[in-house]
């Protein structure tokens, strides 16, 4: 079946970067795009961007531009988020959603606190 | 972007009751709406994709109508497994924008 296994939690300090990944299995991890999303109490969920595992073609919410670079590694059937110059607001659930969001990754926190 | 407006924020139903959650989208967005149960602690669960059309494995009690810009998932005899908070996720444009949730608790 189709499984995203996410990175585990991590506390990074501000100013700092972290780099979150999702392991996928089950499918055709070329096949299907995968989409990043962010999870804050009180505020919802914001959708961070997109990549086309197939040829690396991206996509971002304009907000995030500058904040998150997804990559992906044919490879080993992983994504990666990497998320620089964290503030607290980055403070978040940050989870992967494969296609049309059809499966979801556990969710990866990250925390920014010095 | 379009913003996706879901009603109630918070919803008290019992048992056997047949509740009903909104999602209203700035502009027309076709069919292109899911819907989502999300559990406290776990990732989002995917109900209904494209408006009405239920994903597999997901009880017959959910379901889901609506096209253009409002929109309503349906659950028809509510169980208590059912406690969670629901979303809308619009993915007719980019961005993607989701709904402000639904919390559903039993009364």
């Amino acid at each position: 079946q189709v499984q995203l296994q996410q990175s585990g939690a991590e506390l990074v300090k501000p100013g700092s970067s972290v780099k979150i990944s999702c392991k996928a299995s089950g499918y055709t991890f070329t096949s299907y795009d995968m989409h990043w999303i962010k999870q804050q109490p009180g505020n919802g969920l914001e959708w961070i961007g997109w990549i086309y595992p197939g040829n690396g073609n991206t996509k971002y919410n304009q907000k995030f531009n500058g904040k998150a670079t997804l990559t992906a590694d044919k490879s080993s059937s992983t994504a990666y988020m990497q998320l620089s110059s964290l503030t607290s607001e980055d403070s978040a659930v940050y989870f992967c959603a494969r296609g049309v969001m059809d499966a979801w990754g556990q969710g990866a926190s990250v925390t920014v606190s010095s | 972007d379009i913003q996706m407006t879901q009603s109630p924020s918070f919803l008290s139903a019992s048992v056997g009751d047949r509740v009903t959650i909104n999602c209203k989208a700035s502009q027309n967005i076709n069919r292109y709406l899911n819907w989502y149960q999300q559990k406290l602690g776990e990732a989002p669960k995917l109900l209904i994709y494209n408006a009405n059309s239920l994903q597999t494995g997901i009880p017959s009690r959910f379901s889901g109508s609506g096209s253009g810009t409002d929109f309503t998932l349906t659950i028809s005899s509510l169980q208590p497994e059912d406690v969670a908070t629901y979303f809308c996720l619009q993915h007719n444009s980019w961005p993607r924008t989701f709904g402000g949730g639904t919390k559903l608790e039993l009364k």
